[in-house]
This record gives C-alpha cells, sequence and structure tokens, in this order.
C-alpha cells in the first residue's frame, strides 16, 4: 500500500519569496509521483507529474519538484510566488504502470501575503 | 478541448432524496473514478470503473452507487443523502502513463 505525508498544513509565505511545499511518500514498488493544485470550488488542477527519467520535473505556473527516491520526497518549489497562488497543494501518488488509483497527502495550504 | 465535464457544478438536495451527479469525457480513457473531498480535506476514493468492470473502495457506503452505461458517462447515485454526505464530489479520469485528468467537481448541499 501506498501513503503521502505533507508535512505542512498550512505555509505562510509574502509575495515574491520563494517556497517550498514538502512531500514525502511510503511505498514497496515503483510509483509516479504528482502535485495538484485546487483553488476555492475548483477542481483539481495538475501542476507536475513524475513518472521516470530526470529527477527534476518543471511544471505549470513557475512549479518545479524534484524526486528523491533515497527520501522518498517529492517537494514542491517556486522561486518566486504570487498572491495568484494562494490555494490549496495536494501531493499524490499511485504505484507505476497500469491503471492505479491515486493516493493523497492530506494537502498543503499555501497562502501569499503581499 | 478534450476534458472532463461534471454537471450540475452546485447541487442542492432534500435529506433523503435520491441524488444523480454526473461525469463525462473525451479523452477516450478507460478508467473513471469519483472521488468525495469534504471540507478541508483530501480526496477519497469512492470507486471507479475500469471499462465496465466495477470497483468499490472497501469503507465506500452502500448508499453510495454508480453506474457507467458506456466510455464516456459515468454518474455517482447517492440513494437516500445525508447531512455528513454534504461534500465536493470529484470525477476523474485515467489513461495510460499515470495521467489522470480531473473535471471541476460537483459541489452538493444536502438540507
Amino acid at each position: 500500500a501506498q501513503s503521502v505525508t505533507q508535512l505542512d498544513s498550512q505555509v505562510p509565505v509574502f509575495e515574491e519569496a520563494p517556497v517550498e511545499l514538502r512531500c514525502n511518500y511510503s511505498s514497496s514498488v515503483s510509483v509516479y509521483l504528482f502535485w495538484y493544485v485546487q483553488y476555492p470550488n475548483q477542481g483539481l488542477q495538475l501542476l507536475l507529474k513524475y513518472l521516470s527519467g530526470s529527477t527534476l520535473v518543471k511544471g505549470i505556473n513557475g512549479f518545479e519538484a524534484e524526486f528523491n527516491k533515497s527520501q522518498t520526497s517529492f517537494h514542491l518549489r517556486k522561486p518566486s510566488v504570487h498572491i495568484s497562488d494562494t490555494a490549496e497543494y495536494f501531493c499524490a501518488v499511485s504505484p507505476s504502470g497500469g491503471y492505479n488509483k491515486l493516493i493523497f497527502g492530506a494537502g498543503t495550504r499555501l497562502a501569499v501575503h503581499p | 478541448d478534450a476534458m472532463v465535464i461534471q454537471n450540475p457544478r452546485y447541487q442542492v438536495t432534500q435529506f433523503g432524496k435520491p441524488v444523480t451527479l454526473s461525469c463525462s469525457q473525451t479523452l477516450n480513457h478507460n478508467v473513471m473514478y469519483w472521488y468525495q473531498q469534504k471540507s478541508s480535506q483530501a480526496p477519497k476514493l469512492l470507486f471507479h470503473y475500469y471499462d465496465k468492470d466495477f470497483n468499490n473502495e472497501a469503507d465506500t457506503p452502500d448508499n453510495f452507487q454508480s453506474r457507467r452505461p458506456n466510455t464516456s458517462f459515468c454518474f455517482l447515485d447517492i440513494r437516500s443523502p445525508g447531512l455528513g454526505d454534504a461534500a465536493m464530489y470529484l470525477c476523474a479520469t485515467s489513461g495510460t502513463g499515470g495521467g489522470y485528468t480531473f473535471g471541476s467537481g460537483t459541489r452538493l448541499t444536502v438540507v
């Protein structure tokens, strides 16, 4: 079975500052990793995903994440945040290959202040 | 654009009155999922279809059922909604290569 731990429930940050949202996972098999963003009363939008290959993954809106297999982590980073990045961010994992359900972390609320 | 569409965006239903939420996709994905997301919580998988094969999560209440009449459509039926069923319901699809696509969700209110 897989599990995901998002280490921070809330992250406050000032506009134009860098941010890192932390995610650790647990799995006995190889996995795919995802970050999703959710704005109020909206569905989930994919920011980026790691399937294989380069461990540094670049996504939309200037976000990137690095897969670290030894530390079982997949932290999300952005060098300079905007007010519009205020949202809930979910890290998710699924077993690699085939059709498998996503397991979500509890979410991190990113609050960007002017 | 290929996408996952959920209707309606907002649904109000009475306590105990059956309600159906709908989801359609133009991606031709084999798998369709229904997630329930309560306020300030992570999405929780209720069930999924692999083509016509239905897969129920062990802890999904019997009050929740689903139908998939064809590849494009999937429905979530709540037979007797309770106040605790108020949530955002998210439909998603997946194909090969770990690609999941979510709809915009239906916010269900039970009065």
